[in-house]
């Protein structure tokens, strides 16, 4: 079957870095998205890789592995206003879309 | 550009019921997706309809269904609820759809509760 791994919850401090890692297992992948919704929010896209290796949006980068069907969004210089659920999702040739269940990030302060 | 709109935005319907969502892509989108999110089995996708067509079906019961008409905007239609059709119904719209790994814009959602 079809499906993406991810921790379901991760806690850090404000300033500092968090990583979220994503395994996936989806037939003909061609890519991996993130993305985040705050509480009562929609999801909102954070970044995409199609290709191995980093792929840096301002203070989030994301990193795939096709390899090792592995992936990561990396957080740095936390902020408050980061908390909320991280979702990252696999792109397949059946032309679907697989979201992991997500990894709520509580920041403190 | 206005968002992605869903209306309506809060539901309560009883069992047995049916009932219709609506979603308004962003001016442009030709691909709208549909997603269902509870707290136990997360996002899962539904369908997508690009340019009036339905292109991919997800793994839910005949019951769910929907079209797309000619101006993008999408509609999503539950026969006979079930208390298990409690969810944030999701829709996103993006300019080629899925088959090309497009970012998704998401609407608010339609919290539909099954009584």
């Amino acid at each position: 079957g079809q499906s993406l791994e991810q921790p379901s919850e991760v806690t850090a401090v404000e300033g500092a870095i968090v990583q979220i890692n994503c395994t996936y297992q989806t037939s003909g992948f061609y890519g991996l998205s993130w993305y985040q919704q705050h509480d009562g929010g929609a999801p909102t896209f954070l970044s995409y890789n199609a290709l191995d290796g980093l792929e840096e949006t301002g203070r989030f980068s994301s990193f795939l592995s096709r390899s090792d069907s592995y992936g990561y969004l990396l957080l740095q210089e936390l902020q408050m206003k980061d908390s909320a659920s991280y979702f990252c999702a696999a792109g397949g040739s059946q032309g679907n879309l697989i979201f992991g269940k997500g990894t709520k990030l509580s920041v403190k302060p | 550009k206005a968002g992605v709109t869903q209306t309506p935005r809060y539901l309560i319907k009883t069992r047995g019921q049916q009932v219709t969502l609506s979603c308004s892509p962003i001016s442009g989108h030709r691909s709208v997706s549909w997603y269902q999110q509870t707290p136990g089995q997360g996002l899962q996708f539904l369908f997508e309809y690009f340019s009036e067509t339905q292109r991919n079906k997800g793994n839910f019961p005949g019951r769910f269904s929907g079209r797309q008409f000619s101006n993008s905007r999408s509609e999503m239609n539950v026969s006979t609820l079930e208390l298990g059709d409690s969810a944030l119904y999701l829709c996103a719209s993006s300019t080629a759809g899925l088959e090309s790994a497009d970012t998704q814009y998401f609407g608010p959602g339609t919290r539909l509760t099954v009584l």
